[in-house]
């Protein structure tokens, strides 16, 4: 079955800890994407990807860091600089051509808690 | 900078009766979606508008795209429970552009 998978489901994140939170897809999609979601609201991007080894920042980057050594693979990395990182977080990814381009398909989401 | 409104933000209907979810975006855009979300869930890809006038349907919804007056409009049939759920529309900012911007979301709940 061809989908997206996103762990843990829960995590759980002290303060000043680092944590990376898990993105893998085998859609052979292009671009991938990082939104976060708090309660009541709509998603807001994060970072972006449209190939390997290559990101974008979204409109809420700040305290938070990206990587894409492989096409499959987007994880996201929650630093200590991230005030109020309380979320849910949600990974998608599309493809970058043929029609309809670019529609985006999600992953089931990690909800972060900071204690 | 591209704004999307929603509205409105929380719809209580009965089962049976119609209505109309309306999204609003503030530039051009060339590419519109609308999405369902269960509560704790993920997001489902419902309907994707390409061009003015598009018009899709499934089941109880329909979706329809008017780009001139850059209005979507998600409206639903004779609605039963299931239908309960958030949705959401979400707009790119323009041709190429890869970053999506959403509403606010649509909390509808259907009562017996």
């Amino acid at each position: 079955d061809g989908g997206i998978t996103q762990s843990p489901k829960y995590l759980f994140r002290k303060e000043g800890q680092n944590v990376t939170l898990s993105c893998e897809q085998n859609l052979n999609h292009d671009a991938m994407y990082w939104y976060r979601q708090d309660p009541g609201q709509g998603l807001r991007l994060i970072y972006y990807s449209q190939i390997v080894n290559d990101f974008q920042k979204g409109d809420i980057a700040e305290g938070y860091s990206v990587s894409r050594e492989k096409k499959e693979s987007f994880p996201l990395t929650v630093t200590s600089a991230q005030k109020n990182p309380t979320a849910f977080y949600l990974c998608a990814s599309s493809r970058t051509s043929g029609t309809p381009y670019n529609e985006q398909f999600f992953g089931p989401g990690t909800r972060l808690t900071v204690l | 900078e591209l704004k999307v409104e929603q509205n409105p933000l929380f719809l209580s209907m009965q089962e049976g009766k119609n209505y109309t979810i309306y999204c609003n975006y503030s530039t051009t855009s060339d590419r519109l979606y609308w999405y369902r979300q269960d509560p704790g869930k993920s997001l489902e890809s419902l309907f994707v508008l390409l061009s003015n006038g598009a018009v899709k349907q499934e089941g109880r919804l329909m979706a329809s795209l008017d780009t001139k007056a850059r209005l979507s409009t998600l409206h639903i049939t004779a609605a039963v429970h299931d239908l309960s759920a958030t949705y959401f529309c979400a707009v790119y900012s323009g041709a190429g552009s890869y970053q999506l911007t959403f509403g606010k979301g649509t909390k509808l709940s259907v009562i017996p």
